[in-house]
């Protein structure tokens, strides 16, 4: 069974800086898809970037990047450039395709921006 | 397009109640899929269906019952629902084969 882990519970930054949150995984599969979803205290869940493990190069979109390390299963998500907008609940998320395509989630960890 | 949409919005049960939470989607996705999502846990899968008149259990399984009878609905029910399933649930669709999930709205239930 595939695992995800998120350390951090808490993490805050200060507007127009740059924050980097963490993501481990286990799985013995080889082809695996894996996201960040993002959470707004308005509760609905929101896809913000995802990378295909068998693609080397890092998934990027506008201020999100990922750093993602296969050999060390590890998919961090950087923001660049905060946003009061980014304060929510970052979730990194696990799929096998095929497996019916079922999403496993990690515990989730609470941005806060700071003006 | 409404997308994923999920009826009620809010609950409140005592114990020992029933209830059917009611999820809708007008993109002719083949896969449904039901999570609870509890402070600390993430979001945890319950059920899913992979086609009409087809359910699987997931990671959570235990106090709820699904159905699909037709496409674009999957219903998540508790039959005697307990204070442990307080709890925000979502639903969510996507294409087979395809990795997108497209999620619902959720909806706060809390058992007393």
């Amino acid at each position: 069974a595939q695992t995800v882990t998120q350390s951090q519970p808490e993490m805050s930054v200060q507007e127009a800086e740059t924050v980097t949150l963490s993501c481990t995984y286990d799985t013995s599969e080889s082809n695996y898809y894996l996201f960040w979803y993002k959470q707004p205290p308005s509760r609905q869940m929101i896809l913000v970037i995802r990378q295909e493990a068998y693609k080397q190069q890092n998934a990027t979109e506008n201020r999100f990047s990922v750093n993602f390390q296969k050999a060390a299963k590890s998919f961090s998500l950087k923001i660049s450039d905060s946003q009061l907008g980014d304060t929510a609940m970052y979730f990194c998320a696990f799929m096998t395709p095929g497996a019916n395509s079922k999403l496993t989630f990690g515990k989730g960890i609470t941005l806060s921006v700071r003006p | 397009n409404a997308g994923v949409t999920q009826t009620p919005k809010f609950r409140v049960l005592k114990t020992g109640q029933s209830m059917t939470l009611l999820c809708a989607q007008d993109m002719n996705h083949e896969y449904m899929y039901w999570y609870r999502q509890d402070p600390g846990m993430g979001l945890r899968l319950i059920h899913y269906s992979v086609g009409e008149g087809t359910t699987a259990k997931g990671e959570v399984p235990d106090g709820y019952n699904v159905s699909r009878l037709k496409k674009q609905n999957f219903l998540l029910g508790l039959e005697s629902a307990a204070p442990s399933q307080t709890s925000v649930y979502f639903c969510a669709s996507g294409l087979a084969g395809l990795y997108e999930q497209y999620f619902g709205p959720g909806t706060r239930l809390t058992v007393t």
